[in-house]
């Protein structure tokens, strides 16, 4: 029972373009979402976050989307950059954190 | 400040032996977390400590893993025996309020297979 979901597991974007990473959830309890990056062999970590109380927050580069309504968030970069190449996970959190399956970005140079 | 430690980094056993896995997190954090997350998935929480109490171990298998917490710093997870579904990275990741109420800090992970 995935509560969490990540439905694109890759994604190819041209530097300096737009990266949108997409997570849904199906658990309307959940009061706070996270976006973790991932290089290989490393552990998670994290990047932004979000409290359901609000629809944005804006980091540099980075921006979380959160749509109570439709049970959607999305992490916006801009401009993208070659090292940004990597798995992103979201996470939300009732009292219990879960995770989606992540999504490989590519930034091509 | 030093991040969490891990260690081993890698693990090879054969199914039906045992293994154990050991963490050291962030200096001060009281909440220390084990995942095991599983290729192609994302991180599934196994068990929650805060201190060297336990939070949550609603989806630790107990019949074949545990773990421990002694004296709310290092914590050991363990897996006897292991079967050939546990090939995964264990993650640990430690907690505190004072870093944001949900931010995370993990280790770098073991990576278990069981051949």
């Amino acid at each position: 029972d995935q509560q969490v979901k990540q439905n694109s597991p890759s994604l190819s974007v041209q530097e300096g373009r737009i990266s949108i990473l997409n997570c849904d959830y199906t658990n309307s309890m959940f009061d706070y979402f996270l976006w973790y990056k991932k290089y290989p062999a490393e552990g998670p970590t994290f990047l932004i976050s979000i409290s359901s109380i609000k629809d944005k927050n804006e980091d540099g580069r980075f921006t979380v989307f959160l749509n109570k309504s439709a049970k959607h968030l999305s992490l916006h970069i801009v401009p993208s950059q070659p090292g940004d190449s990597a798995v992103y996970f979201c996470a939300a959190s009732d009292e219990q954190f879960y995770f989606g399956t992540g999504t490989s970005l590519t930034v091509i140079p | 400040e030093a991040g969490v430690a891990q260690s081993p980094r890698y693990k090879i056993i054969e199914k039906r032996q045992s293994v154990a896995f050991w963490c050291n997190p962030i200096s001060g954090h009281a909440t220390l977390y084990w995942y095991q997350q599983i290729l192609g998935q994302g991180p599934k929480l196994l068990i929650q400590f805060q201190n060297n109490g336990v939070v949550d171990d609603s989806q630790l298998p107990k019949d074949r893993f545990s773990a421990e917490r002694l004296k709310g710093v290092d914590s050991t997870l363990k897996i006897q025996p292991a079967k050939l579904e546990d090939s995964a990275v264990y993650l640990c990741a430690s907690s505190s309020p004072q870093g944001g109420p949900y931010e995370q800090y993990f280790g770098p992970g073991t990576r278990l297979t069981v051949t």
